[in-house]
């Protein structure tokens, strides 16, 4: 079944420690976006890829990394300097750079320990 | 000009009922508006979309009826039924921004037996 796959479920962070989150997809799509949740809030982009190997920052890109070096892959890294990383983490993607339906994994919960 | 405000916050509709969830917007060069359905735990899941050059779109259930000159678009969820019990996202996006949407804050629907 094509989709989206985000690992891990659930992630606990210590303080000072730099965690990654996976995103993988089969869909063949070109780009593919990562989503912030807080409780009773909508999402907020955080980065996004139109094409491997190139990214934008969205909205609140502070204190996350991201690396487009295959087309199937998105990871995340949330360092150190994000002083609030709890929260839900999701990654999406879309058929083209336009406005296109985006197609969610069932996201990562991070905390810290 | 980015924003997508969504209303209501919550929502409590009996089993049968309509369920109606508004949205409004500012920017006038947004070109598409998907409503995502989320139940928790999960990723938002597409439900619905929207262009500007339709005024109504009807699937199953679920309408999605939008006023240009408005900047408003609502969705109608006839017949709710308990299933359909869970937390919706209107958004928006503009073609010459990469396919990034801009989501409303959320509506929290409970359908009531």
């Amino acid at each position: 079944d094509g989709g989206i796959t985000q690992s891990p479920k659930y992630l606990f962070r210590k303080e000072g420690q730099n965690v990654t989150l996976s995103c993988e997809q089969n869909l063949n799509h070109d780009a593919m976006y990562w989503y912030r949740q807080d409780p009773g809030q909508g999402l907020r982009l955080i980065y996004y890829s139109q094409i491997v190997n190139d990214f934008q920052k969205g909205d609140i890109a502070e204190g996350y990394s991201v690396s487009r070096e295959k087309k199937e892959s998105f990871p995340l890294t949330v360092t150190s300097a994000q002083k609030n990383p709890t929260a839900f983490y999701l990654c999406a993607s879309s058929q083209s750079r336009v406005s296109q339906p985006q197609h969610f994994g069932d996201g990562t919960r991070l905390s810290i320990l | 000009q980015q924003q997508v405000k969504q209303s209501p916050q919550s929502l409590i509709v009996q089993k049968g009922g309509i369920s109606i969830i508004n949205c409004a917007y500012e920017n006038t060069a947004f070109d598409y508006f998907p409503w995502y359905q989320q139940f928790p735990g999960k990723g938002p899941a597409l439900l619905i979309a929207i262009r500007p050059d339709v005024s109504e779109k009807k699937e199953g259930r679920f309408t999605i009826s939008f006023n240009k000159s408005a900047k408003q678009f609502s969705l109608h969820i006839m017949d709710s039924q308990p299933g359909d019990s869970a937390t919706y996202f209107c958004a928006a996006s503009e073609g010459g921004q990469g396919g990034k949407l801009i989501f409303g804050q959320g509506t929290e629907l409970s359908v009531k037996p």
